[in-house]
């Protein structure tokens, strides 16, 4: 059962503008969350991380926020670059866990329009 | 620094081949982990490594066996390769910190025919 969810398998952005990309998840242990961004032909790469104690996190374009109560989490880009585009998957782990697994989502194909 | 190195890149298998991949980390990490990347199914973990001579299951292990005799490396063996096992398989290694990510390697296509 995926506890993990990304149920936008794709989505298409204006260079300059606002992405958002959303991750649900179901396992209330979970406290620890991630966001991946993967090219073609690589291993994904760390993108921005938040711990459940948190509510926002900032990184330069990269923003993610958790709502606890509703188990979902957003990453924001601002602006939208075409270097960008990747797919993104978002990450969590619960604590306890067994052996500091992260469970992983299904992804997102994000496409920034120049 | 190299990070984490999987070798081979690409291989093609005949049904009921059998064939190692290598995963080999430079970081001096105690967890390595086996995924595997299949269309619309994310990152699922087959394998993993709390530490030197250790290994346990994870979410979809079957037809697989690993082993950690190395810190520093971790094997992925297919023993009868099957078409359903034509993935992209990852490795990731991580330290002991609670609150810190994988690192990853760039991955093995592997087509089984």
């Amino acid at each position: 059962d995926q506890q993990v969810k990304q149920n936008s398998p794709s989505l298409s952005v204006q260079e300059g503008r606002i992405s958002i990309l959303n991750c649900d998840y179901t396992n209330s242990m979970f406290d620890y969350f991630l966001w991946y961004k993967k090219y073609p032909a690589e291993g994904p790469t760390f993108l921005i991380s938040i711990s459940s104690i948190k509510d926002k996190n900032e990184d330069g374009r990269f923003t993610v926020f958790l709502n606890k109560s509703a188990k979902h989490l957003s990453l924001h880009i601002v602006p939208s670059q075409p270097g960008d585009s990747a797919v993104y998957f978002c990450a969590a782990s619960a604590w306890p866990g067994t052996g500091n697994q992260f469970y992983f989502g299904t992804g997102t194909s994000l496409t920034v329009i120049p | 620094n190299a990070g984490v190195t999987q070798t081979p890149k690409f291989r093609v298998l005949k049904t009921g081949q059998s064939m190692t991949l290598l995963c080999a980390q430079d970081m001096n990490h105690e967890y390595m982990y086996w995924y595997r990347q299949d269309p619309g199914m994310g990152l699922r973990l087959i394998h993993y490594s709390v530490g030197e001579g250790t290994t346990a299951k994870g979410e979809v292990p079957d037809g697989y066996n690993v082993s950690r005799l190395k810190k520093q490396n971790f094997l992925l063996g297919l023993e009868s390769a099957a078409p359903s096992q034509t993935s992209v398989y990852f490795c990731a290694s991580k330290t002991g910190e609670r609150l810190e990510g994988y690192t990853f390697g760039s991955g093995t296509r592997l087509t089984v025919v």
